[in-house]
């Protein structure tokens, strides 16, 4: 059966510091893709990024970077200097070959950045 | 630039009523889906569309029916509403039902029941 988890409830930190997200995931197919989405305090979910299981490359995008590890099936988000607008939940979500484009969620990280 | 439409934002029903959340896209969208989001628990699936005329069940479907007779809607209705339908449901899309596909979501329907 397929499980996404996201330990961190939630996570403050003061502005510019950096601040990781963690997901840890499960599946049977040997073919997936994860993703992570914002859900800003006005409520809608917003798509930051999407990466198959066949490309362990580590992302960077601005001050968003993500670390993919088959190894210890771990999708971790990091933040670089964050900022009071990253105040968010972030949710971590895994579809897989097998089953159309239908997501498994995390159950998401609240993120209060401190200004 | 529409993209997902949910309607309305905001409902409260009785017990026993029942109602249907509407979903449009106007993306030309193949795969159309509901979510329903609690709190501590993420978002589920609820149902699930990979084109017009078909449909299927998802992780937590009872108590919930859906039709998908257009590709552009995807309605949800219930059929005889209860407290633990009180929720904040989600509708998405996405071009096609493969699972690298990005999903769109609507801005959701906070639903109360009483």
């Amino acid at each position: 059966a397929q499980k996404v988890t996201q330990a961190q409830t939630e996570i403050s930190v003061v502005e510019k510091e950096d601040v990781t997200l963690d997901c840890v995931y499960e599946t049977r197919d040997t073919t997936y893709y994860l993703f992570w989405y914002k859900q800003p305090p006005s409520g809608e979910l917003v798509f930051l990024i999407r990466r198959n299981s066949f490309d362990e490359q580590n992302e960077i995008s601005g001050r968003y970077s993500w670390n993919f590890q088959k190894s210890t099936s771990s999708f971790n988000f990091t933040i670089t200097a964050s900022q009071v607008v990253d105040s968010a939940v972030y949710f971590c979500a895994l579809s897989e070959r097998t089953g159309a484009n239908n997501l498994f969620f995390g159950t998401g990280t609240r993120l209060t950045v401190i200004p | 630039n529409a993209g997902v439409t949910q309607t309305p934002k905001f409902q409260v029903l009785k017990t026993g009523q029942s109602m249907t959340l509407q979903c449009a896209q106007d993306m030309n969208h193949e795969y159309m889906s509901w979510y329903r989001q609690d709190p501590g628990m993420g978002l589920r699936l609820i149902h699930y569309s990979v084109g017009a005329g078909i449909t299927d069940q998802g992780e937590v479907p009872n108590g919930y029916n859906v039709s998908r007779s257009t590709t552009e809607d995807f309605p949800l209705r219930l059929l005889s509403a209860a407290p633990s339908q009180t929720s904040v449901y989600f509708c998405a899309s996405s071009y096609d039902p493969n699972p690298n596909t990005e999903a769109f979501f609507g801005q959701g329907t906070r639903l109360t029941v009483v």
